[in-house]
């Protein structure tokens, strides 16, 4: 079946601007995270999502940092006034058991 | 707070090789342990777990061991393959359902 999957591949932007980086779980899954793999931090949790309950969001490094999903599939992960520190690969994964998590290819944002 | 600590890399080898990439943890309670492999080009894929004091998990001829005495995951394979050339990360689950990654090692098997 499909896997996860995450648009765009590439995001190249201009410091200031915002930006939206998208997944789609695979189809049944009720967890979906966001990780952010960058090289000198790693890969670090962001923000965890569970059927209808309250997102996790203890990992959001700054309050421009946002996510939502809709209809418990789809999720949208904003950055506003993006910053240079802020290029790193973004990582969506998405479970149906909490233990083995699915993840999508990732998104490549560059900030000029 | 949980942490993964583990070998930095890269690690280079010689096919047929064996290999040890260790990896330790810190955490409260008793976590779910995990190594997950990054091949070129590719997303993260889960190579194996453990999920409870003793566990060995294995998968392609890799395994690691649940050793709670020494809060360890190391992670074996007797003999490496050119393919093997990945990047490994050792990662822990301890209830917060997000996983806590270690740094990650480049292996690097040379024919």
């Amino acid at each position: 079946g499909a896997g996860v999957s995450q648009s765009p591949s590439n995001k190249v932007t201009e410091k200031g601007k915002d930006v939206e980086l998208r997944c789609d779980p695979i189809s049944g899954h009720t967890a979906l995270y966001w990780y952010r793999q960058s090289l000198g931090q790693g890969l670090e949790f962001l923000i965890y999502f569970q059927g209808n309950s309250a997102p996790d969001k203890s990992g959001l490094p700054s309050d421009r940092f946002s996510a939502e999903r809709t209809g418990g599939s789809v999720s949208t992960l904003t950055i506003q006034r993006t910053q240079q520190e802020d290029s790193a690969v973004y990582l969506c994964a998405s479970s149906l058991s909490f233990d083995e998590q699915f993840f999508g290819p990732g998104t490549r944002l560059t900030v000029l | 707070g949980d942490s993964v600590t583990q070998m930095e890399g890269p690690v280079t080898l010689s096919e047929e090789a064996f290999l040890t990439i260790n990896c330790t943890y810190t955490a409260t309670g008793y976590p779910s342990l995990f190594w997950y492999v990054q091949y070129p080009g590719e997303g993260l894929q889960l190579l194996l777990k453990a999920t409870k004091a003793d566990d060995k998990g294995s998968n392609k001829g890799f395994e690691a061991t649940y050793r709670k005495e020494t809060t360890s995951f190391h992670l074996e394979k007797g003999s490496v393959q050119v393919s093997d050339s990945a990047v490994y990360f050792c990662a822990l689950e301890s209830g917060r359902r997000a996983l806590t990654f270690g740094s990650g090692t480049r292996l690097q098997v040379q024919p």
